[in-house]
């Protein structure tokens, strides 16, 4: 596509409850980042995924998360039993090798 | 380590003034530095990016910064504010291309009419 596709763009969920984020980063991209922005804050590096070379996992907060990318296409956030801090704008990025570097609008959750 | 750091949390000017924002950064190595803006309730845009080559760059909506490696400083400016410019701006550094960002907390711009 034309650019990074996140969804779903606002996600309410219960406390203690998963939730999978999906992010579709631009065509031919070969990199695919993860952040996320709480608020008042600056963005926090989640997770860095480049071609098929073992993921960059440094910033994932805890093993409640974890994120997924087949070869250069989508990829999916998970948050397993969520807390409430985990409430956030979570934002995807992808780059053709560090090049174009595209942010899609981000998906906002929010547990209650 | 690399890290951001953005001065002023909140930055408010009038319409048709000065706009500076400002950043500085720590890096073990000649890092590339970026400036993002975030309207409400939507992505991240670049402005503009220094890797290489000339330390002024000029960036989108009239926005340019220049790199100081002596000051490790990535100051943001614009000689007149619009009120189109009001939202939240990121300055960002990483070591290549390639690699993951470290972003600034943001530093919010009003623009006062």
């Amino acid at each position: 596509g034309a650019g990074v596709s996140q969804s779903p763009s606002n996600k309410v969920t219960e406390k203690g409850k998963d939730v999978e984020l999906r992010c579709d980063p631009i065509s031919g991209h070969t990199a695919l980042y993860w952040y996320r922005q709480r608020l008042g804050q600056g963005l926090e590096f989640l997770i860095y995924f480049q071609g098929n070379s073992a993921p960059d996992k440094s910033g994932l907060p805890s093993d409640r998360f974890s994120a997924e990318r087949t070869g250069e296409s989508v990829s999916t956030l998970t948050i397993q039993r969520t807390q409430q801090e985990d409430s956030a704008v979570y934002l995807c990025a992808s780059s053709f090798y560090g090049y174009g570097y595209t942010f899609g609008s981000g998906t906002r959750l929010t547990v209650v | 380590a690399q890290s951001v750091t953005q001065l002023g949390s909140h930055v408010s000017v009038s319409e048709g003034a000065l706009v500076l924002l400002r950043c500085n950064y720590s890096s073990s190595v000649p890092p590339y530095l970026f400036w993002y803006v975030q309207y409400p309730n939507q992505g991240l845009q670049l402005l503009l990016k220094y890797t290489t080559g000339a330390t002024l760059v000029k960036g989108i909506n009239g926005f340019e910064a220049e790199f100081k490696k002596s000051e490790t400083s990535f100051h943001l400016t614009k000689p007149s504010a619009h009120m189109s410019d009001a939202a939240e701006y990121f300055c960002a550094v990483s070591l290549n291309t390639g690699n993951q960002f470290y972003f600034g907390t943001g530093t919010s711009l009003t623009v006062i009419p």
